[in-house]
């Protein structure tokens, strides 16, 4: 039972456009969610987070939304540049645990 | 530097010899994982620490032993090793797991069992 779900396993973006990375979810108790990107081979690094009981966080080029009604969060990219290209993972936190996504891989062409 | 260590980095070995990964981590971090990842799936987790001396199974701790005697440190145990382990393995830790406080993760260790 996946709890947290990236149902596109790829995106492609051109430079200096947006990228919309999407995430849904089916427990109603995760209270914190956290995107992380990870290149092949390594360990996801911490990217940006968002507590359920707000429905916007911004970090500079990064924006997360929280749609809870709809048990959906997405990462927003703007203006993607080549070095976001990497696989981007979204993660749950459950009382003591995180969840993870299976990740989705962004390219951002050039 | 503040980092998580793993080693070994890449292993293969056979079915039922017993082996350790281990995790070190110099944050002074309470709170430590083991994750493994396997093609098409998210990270899953294998045991968790919340402290010295504390530990709890995850979402898949069958084949899988962790000890936590001190706090920096959090090996993962495989008694006796299965080809099904075949897998790529992350050790986290983090300050405190609440309000959502990030993980940091280590480099991973390529496990392969014939």
């Amino acid at each position: 039972d996946q709890q947290v779900k990236q149902n596109s396993p790829s995106l492609s973006v051109q430079e200096g456009r947006i990228s919309i990375l999407n995430c849904d979810y089916t427990n109603s108790m995760f209270d914190y969610f956290l995107w992380y990107k990870k290149y092949p081979a390594e360990g996801p690094t911490f990217l940006i987070s968002i507590s359920s009981i707000k429905d916007k966080n911004e970090d500079g080029r990064f924006t997360v939304f929280l749609n809870k009604s709809a048990k959906h969060l997405s990462l927003h990219i703007v203006p993607s540049q080549p070095g976001d290209s990497a696989v981007y993972v979204c993660a749950a936190f459950n009382g003591n645990k995180l969840v993870f996504g299976a990740g989705t891989i962004l390219r951002v062409k050039s | 530097e503040a980092q998580v260590t793993q080693n070994p980095r890449y292993l293969i070995t056979v079915t039922g010899k017993k082996l350790t990964v281990t995790c070190s981590q110099n944050m002074n971090h309470e709170y430590m994982s083991w994750y493994r990842q396997d093609p098409g799936l998210g990270l899953r987790q294998i045991y968790y620490s919340m402290n010295v001396e504390v530990t709890d199974k995850g979402d898949v701790p069958e084949g899988y032993k962790v000890s936590r005697k001190e706090k920096r440190n959090f090996p993962l145990i495989l008694e006796s090793p299965s080809p099904n382990q075949t897998s790529l393995y992350f050790c986290a830790s983090s300050s405190r797991l609440a309000g959502g406080n990030e993980q940091f993760f280590g480099p991973g260790t390529r496990l392969t069992v014939l």
